[in-house]
């Protein structure tokens, strides 16, 4: 069945550090990737989302690629700040009616 | 309001008692899925229901545990006999569901249920 899986945290990173967070998937056609935030006391909202092959997401600073032929679609983003704070969670939505998440990457930076 | 509105934002229980949490998605949004997310832990499915469709219950964790959804709108997650293990922030999200790969899911904040 359709899968997502995400590296384990926490992740604790000085201000302007280079971020990754990888994430692979597993799934039969041709799934939407998404990656969403959850700061913290809030709730989980869209950070970026990419639709077909070779899409890039993009927001705030944050970009991930949809990699077909890697399954992955990993979080990048160049300098992280304090206000990055929060947990990041990889999720998938394929042809049927069914999202499935990865387990959260929690981030921690530090001035 | 514009998002996904969910209520009580925290409920404290006793054990074996009932709780019903509810879920008010956003207006023209078809498709309403429920999720459990404990303390350190990721989202776990729980319900999912899209239009006037059967709903998939497929991660409701025991028979303690049922959803509804009047009139395609608002949805209520009941928990029967509550146990301290049903202890955590369960989540609703709304969709608009247009076929084929399903949209972006809407969050709502959550309500936190504490069983003591």
């Amino acid at each position: 069945g359709d899968s997502v899986t995400q590296m384990e945290g926490p992740v604790t990173l000085s201000e302007e550090a280079f971020l990754t967070i990888n994430c692979t998937y597993t799934a039969t056609g041709y799934p939407s990737l998404f990656w969403y935030v959850q700061y913290p006391g809030e709730g989980l909202q869209l950070l970026l989302k990419a639709t077909k092959a070779d899409d890039k997401g993009s927001n705030k600073g944050f970009e991930a690629t949809y990699r077909k032929e890697t399954t992955s679609f990993h979080l990048e983003k160049g300098s992280v700040q304090v206000s990055d704070s929060a947990v990041y969670f990889c999720a998938l939505s394929g042809t049927g009616n069914q999202f499935y998440f990865g387990t959260g990457t929690s981030l921690t930076v530090i001035p | 309001g514009a998002g996904v509105s969910q209520s009580p934002s925290n409920k404290v229980t006793e054990k074996g008692k009932d709780v019903e949490l509810r879920c008010d998605p956003i207006s023209g949004h078809t498709a309403l899925y429920w999720y459990r997310q404990s303390l350190g832990q990721g989202l776990e499915f729980l319900i999912y229901f899209q239009g006037n469709s059967a709903p998939d219950k497929s991660g409701l964790p025991s028979d303690r545990f049922s959803a509804e959804r009047t009139g395609g709108s608002v949805s209520t997650l009941t928990i029967q006999r509550t146990q301290q293990e049903d202890s955590a922030v369960y989540l609703c999200a709304s969709s608009r569901r247009s076929g084929g790969n399903t949209g972006e899911l809407f969050f709502g904040e959550g309500s936190r249920l504490t069983v003591l």
